[in-house]
């Protein structure tokens, strides 16, 4: 029930490009998506409700194919500030939120 | 809006002790999760209340472990007698999950068990 995250760690230079994927084995009513530093708290991102839907944040969007019950996060022209462990939720209904493993992203200069 | 509170942000306890971790959810969020976190296994669901009521229990290790929501504004996570290998962060989140709203996770607790 819990998605799997892929890769499990990147390593990028300033202004470099990343993605990462998440996948389930269940069909999905949504999916989120959280980056954590060290010593802190999962901070959200982004949720994906629909099939196909794409959303995006300044230089971070994501989209979700429903019909595969994958979703990707794409991190564009990175900054040092993105350097932290990715987490995707996925819910199955409107209540339950699993997370996968986590990709560790490291940005360095 | 003050987000999600937890207390105590560490505790050191030795084996065979009992820990209480304690949430406060923000304010009208109608779903409350405890998660613990561990390099090994991740982020693990343990239990998640619905308006106070327990749905989902599943991901609670065992019998030690035992979590209450006596009302909308509180909830805790009781691990009754503790071992060492209950040593994580404990995280507590909330959220209305209406139109799929996300998770507000409180800072954690780092329990380390000796």
């Amino acid at each position: 029930q819990q998605p799997v995250q892929s890769p499990q760690a990147v390593i990028l230079r300033e202004g470099e490009d990343a993605v990462i994927n998440c996948s389930s084995s269940k069909a999905l009513y949504s999916v989120h998506w959280y980056r954590q530093k060290h010593g802190e708290a999962p901070v959200f991102l982004m949720i994906l409700l629909k099939g196909g839907e794409q959303k995006g944040h300044e230089k971070i969007s994501a989209s979700f194919n429903e019909k595969k019950q994958q979703s990707s996060l794409y991190l564009t022209a990175s900054q040092l500030s993105y350097s932290g462990t990715y987490f995707c939720g996925t819910d199955i209904n409107a209540g339950k939120s699993t997370f996968g493993d986590g990709t560790t992203l490291t940005v360095k200069p | 809006d003050a987000g999600v509170i937890q207390s105590p942000r560490h505790e050191v306890t030795e084996m065979g002790q009992e820990v209480t971790l304690r949430c406060k959810p923000i304010s009208g969020h109608d779903y409350l999760f405890w998660y613990r976190q561990t390099m090994m296994r991740g982020l693990e669901l343990l239990i998640y209340f619905n308006n106070n009521v327990p749905i989902d229990d599943s991901g609670m290790p065992e019998d030690r472990f035992s979590a209450k929501m006596p009302n909308a504004s509180f909830s805790t996570l009781k691990i009754q007698p503790s071992e060492p290998r209950d040593s994580a962060v404990y995280f507590c989140a909330s959220s209305t999950r209406r139109g799929g709203s996300p998770l507000h996770f409180g800072n954690g607790t780092r329990l380390t068990v000796t």
